[in-house]
């Protein structure tokens, strides 16, 4: 199995405030994507990130890949409102051709006004 | 670039009917698509993989003569959830892979409710 574990599941929190959702694997990622999910609509993606040790902003969410690509996080500086959503983080299957992405269980983020 | 549409957007049907949904990448071809489930408050669960001309391979656990996908084009993919029962009920995503690497772009996704 490819177990992609992220934490937290829930996190509630003031708009204006600082939070990190994390990403890990036992195993390394080739890739691994971020995205965000509102109610009733599909995923988008944020970022991609493939090398280890890389960093990715943008605006204020700032994505890093671990060293040994087994491990990322997102970090979003003061939280507003519209940042409310599911957000998963993906990472593709190293042996398959078809690209299959295998998803974390996701972060539900509520800013509140 | 690299959008991809899903139609219908929502639909109610009855038990024991038949629902297609489309599948389409509008400004990209691509080979392979994918189908998942996801529902209320949780991740994504991968259905099947649909490949241009070919098979599609199911995941473990899915029904592949109750859930029957073709892929007949490289922009169309389709998912057809065969005699519907209220247990179909949930939200179906698809996504498309671009040819030059692993990102997937994900429709808006279909809310089917079977009364």
């Amino acid at each position: 199995t490819q177990l992609l574990e992220q934490s937290p599941q829930f996190l509630s929190i003031q708009e204006g405030e600082n939070l990190t959702v994390y990403c890990n694997s036992s195993s390394v990622f080739s890739s691994l994507q971020w995205y965000r999910q509102e109610p009733g609509e599909g995923p988008v993606l944020l970022v991609t990130v493939v090398t280890g040790g890389e960093v990715k902003k943008l605006k204020r969410l700032t994505f890093q890949f671990g060293d040994a690509r087994k491990d990322s996080s997102l970090h979003i500086t003061a939280a507003q409102t519209g940042d409310t959503g599911l957000y998963l983080c993906a990472k593709s299957d190293r042996g398959s051709t078809l690209g299959r992405l295998y998803f974390g269980r996701g972060t539900q983020l509520t800013v509140w006004p | 670039g690299a959008v991809v549409s899903q139609h219908p957007s929502w639909v109610i049907c009855k038990s024991g009917t038949s629902v297609k949904i489309e599948c389409r990448s509008l400004d990209f071809q691509a080979t392979t698509m994918f189908w998942y489930r996801q529902f209320p408050k949780q991740s994504l669960m991968l259905m099947a993989t649909s490949n241009e001309g070919s098979k599609a391979t199911y995941e473990q656990g899915v029904e592949k003569d109750k859930f029957l996908i073709n892929h007949a084009s490289l922009t169309l993919s389709t998912l057809t959830v065969t005699s519907a029962h209220p247990e179909d009920s949930s939200f179906y995503i698809c996504s498309a892979r671009v040819m030059s690497n692993y990102e997937q772009y994900f429709g808006p996704g279909t809310r089917l409710t079977v009364t």
